[in-house]
């Protein structure tokens, strides 16, 4: 089946501070990306969809300018959390989407924000 | 709009006993319903997908869901529980539009599984 890798899975960074996540697609091409964000014991919220070669599109209540995503290739997504806040401290997913309907999970990155 | 309601926060079975998780979406046309996977420390992994035809889908690891447009259900069932299912499960349906495809989440079921 299709795999998708996400780096890192867990960092800890200090308030004030930028994180990069990246999001592979490891064998399979995605024009399509999807970056989630899941609360602890929660289900997952979609935040953005992300398009190779074009903007990302924000879900409603996204700071997109926080939520920085960039699609520069068929199999790499990032999203940078700007000037990160405790508030910020999350689980953030990311999936790629093949042609048939199915997206395929990353296993996420647990963020930590001191 | 698009909706899955999973009535179920958390069930409990024996192990070897059989297993119904419920989900009902709320949907205009005809859904493209999904049911993941999620343990601790993984991702998501697809366990079946309902398209169109068999109203009974087979999945991975021995799931079955049933289609039901009456009940605007897809329910997820497994015959006899293993251990290792405990997990959080949850059902998606596709919310199609504007040119993307967007999963739309319960909020999950977990399972825990007694020996």
């Amino acid at each position: 089946g299709a795999v998708v890798s996400q780096h890192p899975s867990w960092v800890i960074c200090k308030s004030g501070t930028s994180v990069k996540i990246e999001c592979r697609s490891l064998d399979f091409q995605a024009t399509t990306m999807f970056w989630y964000r899941q609360f602890p014991k929660q289900s997952l919220m979609l935040m953005a969809t992300s398009n190779e070669g074009s903007k990302a599109t924000y879900e409603q209540g996204v700071e997109k300018d926080k939520f920085l995503i960039n699609h520069a290739s068929l199999t790499l997504s990032t999203l940078t959390v700007t000037s990160a806040h405790p508030e910020d401290s999350s689980f953030y997913i990311c999936s790629a989407l093949t042609g048939t309907y199915e997206q395929y999970f990353g296993p996420g990155t647990r963020l930590t924000v001191t | 709009a698009q909706s899955v309601t999973q009535p179920d926060i958390h069930i409990t079975v024996s192990e070897g006993a059989s297993l119904e998780l419920r989900c009902n979406y709320s949907y205009g046309a005809t859904p493209y319903l999904f049911w993941y996977v999620q343990s601790p420390g993984q991702g998501l992994q697809l366990l079946l997908k309902y398209f169109s035809g068999d109203t009974l889908v087979q999945g991975i690891k021995g799931f079955e869901a049933e289609f039901k447009r009456s009940q605007s259900s897809f329910n997820l069932r497994k015959p006899s529980v293993h251990w290792s299912d405990a997990a959080e499960y949850f059902c998606a349906v596709v919310r199609r539009g504007g040119g993307y495809n967007k999963l739309i989440f319960g909020a999950g079921t977990r399972l825990a599984v007694h020996p």
